[in-house]
């Protein structure tokens, strides 16, 4: 059974304050691996999609990174407009119907 | 970019009565259709997958019989509460993919209430 298991649950941070997120995840073998962020009451919103172990992609302050048994979501100098909860999710190859499996989230606070 | 449209964005209904949650993407051919279910503070909760005019698959525990899921273009795909309980009130999210689309593009989700 695919399994992704996102850390910290919670994290707080003064604005600048660099920091990573964590996705380790579990499949039988990976097509590909997606970080989304998600703001209160609005649906997941599309940040980047890693698909073998070695890549890397940015997006302004963002950076995710892979690994064959995680991801890592890096965050430089943070805004408090980045406070959000950012969730990860992974596609296994054999998945059928190609869905994909969600960690929990981090809930990223960035205070000003 | 894709876009996915969902409407309504909220929605308040009596108990007993049915609600029709509809999912359009925009500007791409949306293949296969996800709906997802989420409660407060938690991730998301795949409920069925749905391939242009094919049956929806659910997952395990969800009742297809109250949960009915219409995809019957490539732009357009429906979930429609039947017979709705308080127990149903919760945030709902569809979700598509495409031939020529990156990944998959969630609408903005509805919050339902049931009362």
């Amino acid at each position: 059974e695919d399994q992704v298991t996102q850390s910290p649950e919670a994290l707080r941070l003064q604005e600048g304050e660099s920091s990573s997120l964590n996705c380790s995840y579990t499949v039988s073998g990976l097509r590909g691996l997606f970080w989304y962020r998600q703001d209160p009451g609005k649906g997941p919103e599309f940040l980047f999609t890693l698909y073998s172990a070695g890549e890397e992609k940015e997006k302004e302050r963002l950076k995710a990174t892979l690994t064959k048994k995680e991801s890592f979501l890096h965050i430089t100098a943070p805004k408090p407009e980045d406070s959000a909860t950012y969730l990860c999710a992974v596609q296994a190859e054999e998945t059928s119907g190609s869905r994909l499996t969600f960690g929990e989230g981090t809930q990223l606070t960035v205070n000003p | 970019g894709a876009v996915v449209s969902q409407h309504p964005s909220w929605v308040i209904c009596k108990s007993g009565t049915s609600v029709k949650i509809e999912c359009r993407s925009l500007d791409f051919q949306a293949t296969t259709m996800f709906w997802y279910r989420q409660f407060p503070k938690q991730s998301l909760m795949l409920m069925a997958t749905s391939n242009e005019g094919s049956k929806a698959t659910y997952e395990q525990g969800v009742e297809k019989d109250k949960f009915l899921i219409n995809h019957a273009s490539l732009t357009l795909s429906t979930l429609t509460v039947t017979s709705a309980h308080p127990e149903d009130s919760s945030f709902y999210i569809c979700s598509a993919t495409g031939l020529f689309s990156e990944g998959y593009t969630f609408g903005s989700g509805t919050r339902l209430t049931v009362v």
